[in-house]
């Protein structure tokens, strides 16, 4: 069984359109994170929840909105999407020291 | 947040030990040294963890210095599978609570690898 599922795999799409990621942890974890690693390779956290609750917000433009319905979901709305977006979207989610990775999205905007 | 220095690239043998060292000369007394590493097109992927004592499980083992200021990630033997971007990061962990102050910052990490 899948430990951290995201969908979809794969996202190409236009400037300006909006679009989200799905991210579904059944790991009964109680924190979920979305992280961006750009074509430069780095990693960087975007947002983090803990219990539905958001504990981690970096500097992220608020056309990118986290969602968490329940404990096991934590999704990624992107409104407006730019070029710059364009990058790997990874889910991850903890409990204590370890984190559990997604496979990722890789979003294209053209 | 305390930084961590590790060389960009290493390489080795298959079946030989491996080891990745890792500076955090500014480690503070609450921060765990945590490995992750990224095989390629994959997440990256939770590897081992220490506090102040060595530290083995099923895929490495954590050697850390008496003073903490270092520490190395050892590979009792790679294999062509281990070729991916290691990375050392400091964490701290209020009583295992995920807090602001508490979150993976992931540097470039080393890129290991591993020869046939």
């Amino acid at each position: 069984d899948t430990a951290v599922s995201q969908t979809p795999k794969y996202l190409v799409t236009q400037m300006g359109n909006d679009k989200s990621i799905k991210c579904e942890q059944n790991l009964g974890h109680d924190t979920m994170y979305w992280y961006k690693q750009d074509s430069k390779k780095f990693l960087k956290i975007m947002f983090s929840y803990n219990n539905k609750e958001l504990i981690i917000n970096e500097t992220v433009p608020n056309r990118f909105s986290p969602k968490s319905p329940d404990k096991a979901h934590l999704n990624l709305h992107i409104n407006s999407l730019e070029l710059g977006d364009s990058a790997v979207y990874f889910c991850a989610s903890s409990f204590y020291h370890e984190q559990y990775f997604g496979p990722g999205t890789r979003l294209t905007v053209t | 947040d305390a930084k961590t220095t590790q060389p960009n690239s290493m390489e080795s043998n298959e079946e030989e030990p491996v080891h990745l060292p890792c500076n955090h000369s500014t480690i503070s007394g609450t921060d765990y040294i945590h490995w992750y590493r990224q095989l390629p097109s994959q997440g990256p992927e939770y590897v081992i963890h220490g506090l102040t004592s060595n530290v083995n499980n099923r895929m490495a083992s954590l050697a850390i210095a008496e003073d903490r200021k270092s520490s190395t990630l050892i590979l009792h033997r790679a294999t062509l599978r281990d070729a991916a971007v290691y990375y050392c990061i400091l964490r701290g962990l209020n009583l295992g609570v995920e807090t602001s102050g508490s979150r993976l910052t992931f540097g470039e990490g080393t890129q290991l690898t591993v020869n046939p």
